[in-house]
């Protein structure tokens, strides 16, 4: 069965400080991994996409990693901000039809204070 | 570039009446997609069309859910009657073409439903 799984579900950080967000996996065959930050109240908006040859990518303060081995990925964010507070969501795109299925993680809500 | 325009933005109903959402892509995009988000969840796929096609609804509860998309471009989702288990956010999104994997779908706001 393909499954994403993101830890922690919930996470508490100070302003400035760095954080990591985990995407574990099963989807296969895999065709690429998304993540999508989104704010409370509003729709998801994506950050990166990787695919396989990819095992990272950053866009601004965000720096996802893949490693399609162990079918892990992460989301480091540097030096936080308050408006990083939102939800991240993990979508890996893959499965029986390849091109076809999205699998979304239940996400991590993330909570950056002053 | 206006994005996706979700309408209503919040909804108050009692089980088994019934309620519809509407949704405005962004204009010529030909992919919309209908997603249900529970709290504390990821969204979750109802419906996808291209252009006025259905192109996947496997995960659509049709027993009580429809949707429509009549002239390619705005679209409807019905729910009738609702359970308190559909209480959710109803996201919809749209993307320039139609391979779901690698083409980036844009969201709206969404729906927030809550059924007394």
């Amino acid at each position: 069965k393909n499954q994403v799984e993101q830890s922690p579900q919930s996470l508490i950080i100070l302003e400035g400080k760095n954080c990591t967000l985990q995407c574990n996996y099963t989807v296969s065959p895999f065709s690429n991994l998304r993540w999508y930050k989104q704010d409370t109240g509003r729709g998801p908006v994506s950050l990166t996409i990787m695919t396989f040859s990819e095992n990272t990518k950053s866009n601004g303060r965000y720096t996802a990693t893949l490693d399609a081995d162990t079918k892990q990925s992460s989301l480091h964010i540097t030096a936080s901000q308050l408006s990083d507070s939102a939800s991240y969501i993990c979508v890996v795109s893959g499965g029986h039809n390849a091109g076809n299925m999205l699998t979304f993680g239940g996400g991590t809500r993330l909570m950056v204070k002053p | 570039e206006a994005g996706v325009a979700q309408s209503p933005r919040y909804k108050i109903i009692e089980k088994r009446q019934s309620v519809a959402f509407w949704c405005n892509p962004i204009s010529g995009h030909a992919t919309l997609y209908w997603y249900q988000q529970i709290l504390g969840q990821g969204p979750k796929l109802l419906i996808q069309f291209q252009n006025n096609g259905v192109v996947d609804d496997s995960q659509l509860p049709k027993d009580r859910f429809s949707a429509e998309r009549l002239k390619g471009v705005d679209s409807t989702l019905k729910i009738q009657p609702a359970k308190l288990e559909d209480s959710a956010v109803y996201l919809c999104a749209s993307s320039f073409r139609t391979e779901r994997s690698t083409d980036t779908q844009y969201f709206g706001p969404g729906t927030r439903l809550t059924v007394l």
